[in-house]
């Protein structure tokens, strides 16, 4: 079945580092890719999606690139900030009924 | 915009007992969600609803939960019985279905602990 497969965290990164967070995914067609944040204390919701080879969506600083050779969404920021710290999840949609499936979550935290 | 509702926050109940969550979605809303959040996982989806008919309920646990969406607004989950590998959050979203796959609206959940 289709699925997403994240890098499991937590990952721990001084203020103004480079983040990676690396996604891949399986699917039986041509998804459209999202990744989604959970700042704590708060719901679920979009930070920024792609919906077909290489597109590149872009959010608040944070890019991911739909790369459809590799299967990947990897997420990056050029310099994370302590308000980044949060729950990062990488999901797919696919189907004329917008089926999402999410990956297991990458927990962020900055640090001054 | 009013964002997705959902009550009760929290919830502690017995196993074997039975527990009911309710949703509100965005207004205009098509597409209702309801996701399994286990502690340490992702969100695992349970049951879709497009207007007021399901269009994806392959992972819920039919032999004891159920769920609804009546006028194709509001929705409950219900729970009977309740298992310990049932404590989990239990997210509800909304999305306004179309083109381009619009974004899913997430409520804060429902906190579900099973003694």
């Amino acid at each position: 079945g289709d699925s997403v497969t994240q890098m499991e965290g937590p990952v721990t990164l001084s203020e103004e580092a480079f983040l990676t967070i690396n996604c891949t995914y399986t699917a039986t067609g041509y998804p459209s890719l999202f990744w989604y944040v959970q700042y704590p204390g708060e719901g679920l919701q979009l930070l920024l999606k792609a919906t077909k080879a290489d597109d590149k969506g872009s959010n608040k600083g944070f890019e991911a690139t739909y790369r459809k050779e590799t299967t990947s969404f990897h997420l990056e920021k050029g310099s994370v900030q302590v308000s980044d710290s949060a729950v990062y999840f990488c999901a797919l949609s696919l189907g004329g009924y917008q089926k999402v499936t999410f990956g297991i979550g990458t927990k962020l935290q900055v640090i001054p | 915009e009013a964002g997705v509702a959902q009550s009760p926050r929290y919830k502690i109940i017995e196993k074997r007992q039975s527990v009911a969550f309710w949703c509100n979605p965005i207004s205009g809303h098509a597409t209702l969600y309801w996701y399994q959040q286990i502690l340490g996982q992702g969100p695992k989806l349970l049951i879709q609803f497009q207007n007021n008919g399901v269009v994806d309920d392959s992972q819920l646990p039919k032999d004891r939960f159920s769920a609804e969406r009546l006028k194709g607004v509001d929705s409950t989950l219900k729970i009977q019985p309740a298992k310990l590998e049932d404590s989990a959050v239990y997210l509800c979203a909304s999305s306004p279905y179309g083109t381009g796959d619009p974004p899913l609206h997430f409520g804060n959940g429902t906190r579900l602990t099973v003694t």
